[in-house]
């Protein structure tokens, strides 16, 4: 059974304080891994996908890389509006059970 | 262009009743997939359909099912309803079953009362 684990629940930081948010997974046979970006009230709103060990992409203050077991989205000199719940989600091989997300990272930016 | 679009945003429903959800993907996208999201579970997987095929299902019992048009957009049913059916309904479309990204709509809000 695929299982994906985000760390923290939540996190406060101040505005320009950089830092990391973790998401640990175990799937047979990766064929994506997703993350988004849920504000309250609204759907997951897309960010990336990483297809293998290794890889990075960028978008704005935000960098995820992937490695087997698990995925890191960094945030650089975050502003109030990167508030939001940041989920993680993976498609494994057969594709048959659809995404299997997280329970998110709450994060809070400061003023 | 155009995202995903759910109808109805609310709804209000009592217990027994049934309720029917409807999603548009974004124009080309053949795969539907429909998610429930509440504040214990998190998301989770209902299922999926690609050429008005339900390509596989997730966890849930038999009194949720759905289906898809020829034109792809797609359709959600929950009979008989219960209190713990109350949640964020999610529609998610792309162009086809997996890998290629999966883009939300911005659910509906159902509540059993």
């Amino acid at each position: 059974e695929d299982q994906v684990t985000q760390s923290p629940e939540a996190l406060r930081l101040q505005e320009g304080e950089s830092s990391s948010l973790n998401c640990s997974y175990t799937v047979s046979g990766l064929r994506g891994l997703f993350w988004y970006r849920q504000d309250p009230g609204k759907g997951p709103e897309f960010l990336f996908t990483l297809y293998s060990a290794g890889e990075e992409k960028e978008k704005e203050r935000l960098k995820a890389t992937l490695t087997k077991k698990e995925s890191f989205l960094h945030i650089t000199a975050p502003k109030p509006e990167d508030s939001a719940t940041y989920l993680c989600a993976v498609l494994s091989g057969g594709g048959a059970d659809g995404l299997t997300f997280g329970k998110g990272t709450h994060l809070i930016i400061q003023p | 262009k155009a995202g995903v679009t759910q109808t109805p945003r609310y709804l209000i429903k009592t217990r027994g009743q049934q309720v029917t959800l409807s999603c548009s993907p974004i124009s080309g996208h053949r795969s539907v997939s429909w998610y429930q999201q509440t504040p214990g579970q998190g998301l989770q997987f209902l299922f999926e359909y690609f050429s008005e095929t339900q390509r596989n299902k997730g966890n849930f019992p038999g009194r949720f099912s759905g289906r898809q048009f020829s034109n792809s957009r797609s359709e959600m049913n929950v009979s008989t309803l219960e209190l713990g059916d109350s949640a964020l309904y999610l529609c998610a479309s792309s162009l086809d079953p997996g890998g290629s990204g999966y883009t939300f709509g911005s659910g509906t809000r159902l509540t059993v009362v």
